[in-house]
């Protein structure tokens, strides 16, 4: 499994761009990094994924790092329900016809008006 | 926006007795998953099925734990025999696709409290 590294927490003001980082340097060439949210009281939510190339979504932006061992989520403009813990999870191949996610602690993001 | 729903929301139950949890993934999907949060800690992967069969399980997922898609639409958890440790939040998930080229789409979760 690609082990990834995530700071524990992140403060941000409403209205500003966030970046958030996360580390994977043992990432497989195969796998995809995706990134999901967890809002307080809620389910996982899908965020953004990605191979090699930056990805765009009207959730947020994905920057790929150009070896692949890190990557950055960015939110443009936190808002408040931006408030969560945000998960980098490389996919893995588990060698079945699915595949699982493996969640780590995650970075609890904090977002003050 | 279509949605994956989980019934009940809150289930409280003894020690032994069994419990169903259900849920009711988006329609088109073909990939079902459950996981668990237990209070404080990760988000763990259960089990994940595909084409009315298991296509992989964790080592949490023991002989107390089952899966069934009984018609089209449902997909339920069973736990056979609960203990106090099984107290947690049971989220379901669907894709479309496998993760690695799609989205899984969680629901809201059910808390079970074993007491």
């Amino acid at each position: 499994d690609a082990k990834t590294t995530q700071p524990n927490s992140m403060e941000s003001n409403e209205e500003e761009p966030v970046h958030l980082p996360c580390n994977h340097s043992t990432i497989s060439g195969t796998d995809y990094i995706h990134w999901y949210r967890q809002l307080p009281s809620q389910g996982p939510e899908y965020v953004i994924h990605g191979l090699t190339s930056n990805v765009n979504n009207r959730m947020a932006s994905l920057a790929i790092a150009e070896d692949r061992k890190s990557s950055t989520l960015i939110l443009h403009r936190a808002t408040l329900r931006d408030a969560a813990v945000y998960y980098c999870i490389p996919s893995q191949n588990s060698g079945g016809s699915n595949y699982k996610l493996t969640f780590g602690k995650g970075t609890l993001l904090t977002v003050n008006p | 926006e279509p949605e994956v729903t989980q019934t009940p929301s809150h289930q409280v139950t003894q020690m032994g007795q069994e419990v169903i949890l259900r849920c009711v993934p988006i329609s088109n999907h073909l990939y079902f998953y459950w996981y668990r949060q237990i209070l404080g800690q990760k988000v763990e992967f259960l089990v994940s099925f595909y084409n009315n069969e298991i296509s992989e399980k964790s080592e949490i997922f023991d002989d107390q734990f089952s899966v069934e898609r009984p018609d089209g639409s449902n997909f339920t958890l069973k736990i056979r025999s609960t203990k106090l440790e099984d107290s947690a939040m049971y989220f379901c998930a669907s894709s479309e696709e496998r993760y690695v080229i799609g989205e899984a789409f969680f629901g809201q979760g059910t808390r079970l409290t074993v007491v």
